[in-house]
């Protein structure tokens, strides 16, 4: 299957501090990527779809302001997120999708990236 | 928008069969997904299946997709100690992903 690889897999900062979470297609050119936040009991939470090119696009709930998603490249969509608080603990994941490929109806995982702020 | 349910927990006994099962509400859901997630990794695809078809096979996995019903089954053939996970089944619709709670399957020896 297509790979995703995302980085850091795991960090830990300090509140108030900004973390940013990269999220990249190795072998094809993701046009849309999803982020999402997974919480203790499992559920997956998305948080935003973003398209090559252009803003992101957010769930409701989600602060945009505190979630920063640029998708500059085909390749590569980063999430920032920023003045963390213990509360944004959390494990992120990011997945991709080449709509305009005839595998554009699977979506790949990257291998997510555990937030602890202190 | 869609509303995936799944039941949180099932547990089997190594060379058991294992059935995971998942319902959602939106009949316009064109593809139905199953994923697996080990501890502290990424989604993994299994397999999926267009709305339009009843069974996908590929392997231990069978899928079956009951559309009338909106209700949907990965059934594990010779459930292995490797098969404990998280699994998460997901329906797409008007291009976006909705993932269910999971089912962690425990697989006892």
């Amino acid at each position: 299957g297509a790979v995703v690889s995302q980085h850091p897999s795991r960090v830990i900062c300090k509140s108030g501090t900004s973390v940013k979470i990269e999220c990249r297609s190795l072998d094809f050119q993701a046009t849309t990527m999803f982020w999402y936040r997974q919480f203790p009991k499992q559920s997956l939470m998305l948080m935003a779809t973003s398209n090559e090119g252009s803003k992101a696009t957010y769930e409701q709930g989600v602060e945009k302001d505190k979630f920063l998603i640029n998708h500059a490249s085909l390749t590569l969509s980063t999430l920032t997120v920023t003045s963390a608080h213990p509360e944004d603990s959390s494990f992120y994941i990011c997945s991709a999708r080449d709509p305009t490929s005839g595998r554009g109806r699977e979506l790949f995982f990257g291998e997510g990236s555990r937030l602890t702020v202190l | 928008g869609e509303d995936v349910e799944q039941s949180l927990f099932l547990s089997v006994r190594e060379g058991d069969s294992s059935v995971i099962n998942c319902t959602y509400t939106d009949s316009s859901s064109t593809y139905l997904y199953w994923y697996k997630q080990e501890p502290g990794a990424g989604l993994q695809l299994l397999t999926y299946i267009f709305s339009n078809m009843d069974m996908k096979q590929d392997q231990r996995l069978t899928v079956l997709l009951n559309k009338k019903d909106k209700h949907l089954s990965l059934r594990i053939a010779d459930t292995q100690t490797g098969d404990s996970a998280i699994y998460f089944c997901a329906a797409y619709n008007f291009n976006k992903f909705y993932f269910g709670s999971g089912t962690k399957l425990n697989v006892k020896p």
